[in-house]
């Protein structure tokens, strides 16, 4: 089975500008979560769909936004984009999506840097 | 609220000799508990979980864990650690009253030295 794919893999953009960042789940997997990694504030959750729906969200402004659609896969969108929101961004799937003791499979990321 | 600590930012370790990486959690309800390991430039790769049971847990590549309630802890182990072992370890914590969100540990650097 192919793994969590993410792309772009790197990304550059300036501060104002938005972007959209695209996760495909693991074939069968009906749960996507986003996180974000920086050095200072480590990994923190942004959002959590299932089916179509936002089922947990993050302390995230609303600048963050995600969707998902039918066949699984999942954006996240950011707009005006500032410095801090330069980071790795990480998108994880998971079977099922029933129950909160299943494992999640991580993407290799993708990396955001603001100018 | 649900919060998870790795005391140690490093963990040094000599291959061949054991290794530990602590975790301590807290949450509301009963934990579900994961470690996962990140290589440089690589997304994170999962080690083991605790849901219900035995609380020795083993997992991928000889790591094993140990869930204790009463110290709210899920120290990481290993009995004999590897050079490849170098990496980036990551706990993690959900539980009933957080739903589907993960809260993670800020992560403990382990380098192992031949």
């Amino acid at each position: 089975k192919a793994g969590v794919t993410q792309t772009p893999r790197y990304l550059i953009k300036t501060r104002g500008q938005q972007v959209t960042l695209s996760c495909s789940p693991i074939s069968g997997h009906r749960s996507v979560s986003w996180y974000q990694q920086t050095p200072g504030q480590g990994l923190q959750f942004l959002f959590e769909y299932f089916s179509e729906t936002q089922r947990n969200k993050g302390n995230f402004p609303g600048r963050f936004s995600g969707r998902q659609f039918s066949n699984s896969r999942s954006e996240m969108n950011v707009s005006t984009l500032e410095l801090g929101d330069s980071a790795l961004y990480l998108c994880a799937s998971q079977s099922g999506g029933s129950t909160i003791a299943d494992t999640q499979y991580f993407g290799p990321g993708t990396r955001l840097t603001v100018l | 609220a649900q919060s998870v600590a790795q005391p140690e930012d490093q963990v040094n370790v000599a291959e061949g000799n054991p290794l530990t990486v602590k975790c301590t959690y807290s949450v509301s309800g009963n934990p579900y508990l994961f470690w996962y390991v990140q290589y440089p430039n690589r997304g994170l790769q999962f080690l083991l979980k605790y849901i219900t049971g035995d609380n020795l847990v083993k997992g991928s590549y000889g790591f094993e864990a140990e869930f204790n309630k009463s110290q709210t802890s899920f120290h990481l182990k290993k009995p004999s650690a590897l050079v490849s072992d170098s990496a980036l370890y990551f706990c993690a914590v959900r539980d009933e009253t957080g739903g589907f969100k993960t809260i993670f540990g800020a992560g403990t650097r382990l380098f192992v030295k031949a």
